[in-house]
């Protein structure tokens, strides 16, 4: 059985300040993806990054990063110099080839000015 | 490019009634999802079709809900009669996975492409 375990519900912060919003995953399979998703007050689920199992090669975008370690199992994301927008709630999700996502229960974060 | 679509965004019902939400992916995408997000918890999937066909219903209420995507392109999801549990945001996505010639390393390929969502309260 697959498993997405976000243990942080909810992670405040002062804008300027980074934050790491864990994510440990559970999974029989050897080829497998992880995703993170950001979803806003408006609902909206938007894609932010996708990892495979078989590339553990940490990745920045911006002020976004990902550490993925398979030794672990956790895929933990990153923002640098935190923003009021990035107020939301983020889910991370495992997928298995050709099979449906399993969602974490989520992280909200809330950037104050 | 156009996101996917759903309609209608807010709906409220009384429990007992019948619902219907309707989802238009993204163009050219074979797969498509029906999700539903209650409060403070993660997605959960409801449905997953390829083109016309049903590929996992394992987690949809079959006595009381009902999807069907008859031309592999727009999708309906039912619930008849709704009940109050059934409150919940409707989320569909869809996905390229299921083209021939997909690449080994399909980069965001895999990625699922969310709609905005239905709300629906069931009082």
């Amino acid at each position: 059985a697959q498993k997405v375990t976000q243990a942080q519900t909810e992670i405040s912060v002062v804008e300027k300040e980074d934050v790491t919003l864990d994510c440990v995953y559970e999974t029989r399979d050897t080829t497998y993806y992880l995703f993170w998703y950001k979803q806003p007050p408006s609902g909206e689920l938007v894609f932010l990054i996708r990892r495979n199992s078989f590339d553990e090669q940490n990745e920045i975008s911006g002020r976004y990063s990902w550490n993925f370690q398979k030794s672990t199992s956790s895929f933990n994301f990153t923002i640098t110099a935190s923003q009021v927008v990035d107020s939301a709630v983020y889910f991370c999700a495992l997928r298995r080839a050709g099979n449906m996502l399993t969602f974490g229960g989520g992280t909200r974060l809330m950037v104050k000015p | 490019e156009a996101g996917v679509a759903q309609s209608p965004r807010y709906k409220i019902i009384e429990k007992r009634q019948s619902v219907a939400f309707w989802c238009n992916p993204i163009s050219g995408h074979a797969t498509l999802y029906w999700y539903q997000q209650i409060l403070g918890q993660g997605p959960k999937l409801l449905i997953q079709f390829q083109n016309n066909g049903v590929v996992d219903d394992s987690q949809l209420p079959k006595d009381r809900f009902s999807a069907e995507r008859l031309k592999g392109v727009d999708s309906t999801l039912k619930i008849q009669p709704a009940k109050l549990e059934d409150s919940a945001v409707y989320l569909c996505a869809s996905s390229l996975d299921g083209l021939a010639g997909t690449p080994i390393n399909p980069g965001p390929l895999l990625a699922q492409y969310f709609g905005p969502g239905t709300r629906l309260l069931v009082l």
